[in-house]
């Protein structure tokens, strides 16, 4: 099956910080997700972004499918943006399966 | 609104208990997807149910039970299950069960087996 990796695995800022989140995948894709999961377990969505930028507010991502790998950035990092992030994708032949990376924990301090 | 709703938040059962999961969405979709997570792991999925037939099962042990009795309703049945089984059960839904629609989570049932 297709591989999913996330780096880093962890990451520390500083409130006001700016960082990038990378999912590097094997395989072709159809489906690309990240989420926020906050600390309560709620997966929250940000992005569906099987190809090309978006943005929203101080979060944006970037899929570039033909060299397999999408980023997320976090500009000007706020407190409430600690939690884990999760790229997800669905190939294919997945029929709905959606194949989740490790995941990056992000703490910001104040 | 793209809101999925799961009770209870947290259930503590016994061994020998039997308890349900219930998940619902009113946003028309036609797939709904349990995932089990566990701490510190990603999610990682149990069932998917397709125009409300199971066409997903991923080699899930049959003490966990899923039931969709319509397309707005999805259920997890639960009976003698081990500690090991103490995790976060996450409800999904999507319009379909394919690529080029996004799924959406449910704030997740946090189960302990005691």
């Amino acid at each position: 099956g297709i591989q999913v990796e996330q780096s880093p695995p962890d990451l520390i800022l500083q409130e006001g910080a700016n960082s990038t989140l990378r999912c590097n995948f094997s395989d072709s894709v159809n489906n690309l997700q990240w989420f926020h999961q906050n600390p309560w377990g709620q997966l929250i969505n940000l992005f569906y972004i099987p190809s090309g930028t978006k943005q929203n507010g101080r979060l944006s991502a970037t899929t570039v499918a033909t060299e397999r790998y999408s980023l997320l950035y976090i500009s000007s990092s706020q407190t409430t943006d600690s939690g884990v992030y999760f790229c997800a994708v669905l190939t294919t032949d997945s029929w709905g399966k959606l194949q989740f990376g490790a995941g990056t924990q992000v703490v910001v301090t104040p | 609104d793209t809101e999925v709703t799961q009770t209870p938040k947290h259930l503590v059962m016994g061994m020998t208990n039997k308890k349900s999961l219930k998940c619902e969405q009113h946003m028309g979709h036609r797939a709904m997807y349990w995932y089990k997570q566990k701490a510190k792991k990603p999610p990682e999925l149990m069932f998917v149910y397709s125009y409300e037939k199971l066409s997903i099962n991923e080699s899930v042990p049959s003490r966990f039970s899923p039931e969709c009795p319509n397309s707005s309703l999805l259920n997890l049945h639960l009976h003698a299950l081990q500690p090991e089984d103490s995790a976060l059960y996450l409800c999904a839904s999507s319009q379909v069960a394919t690529v080029g629609y996004e799924q959406y989570f449910g704030p997740g049932t946090r189960l302990t087996v005691t």
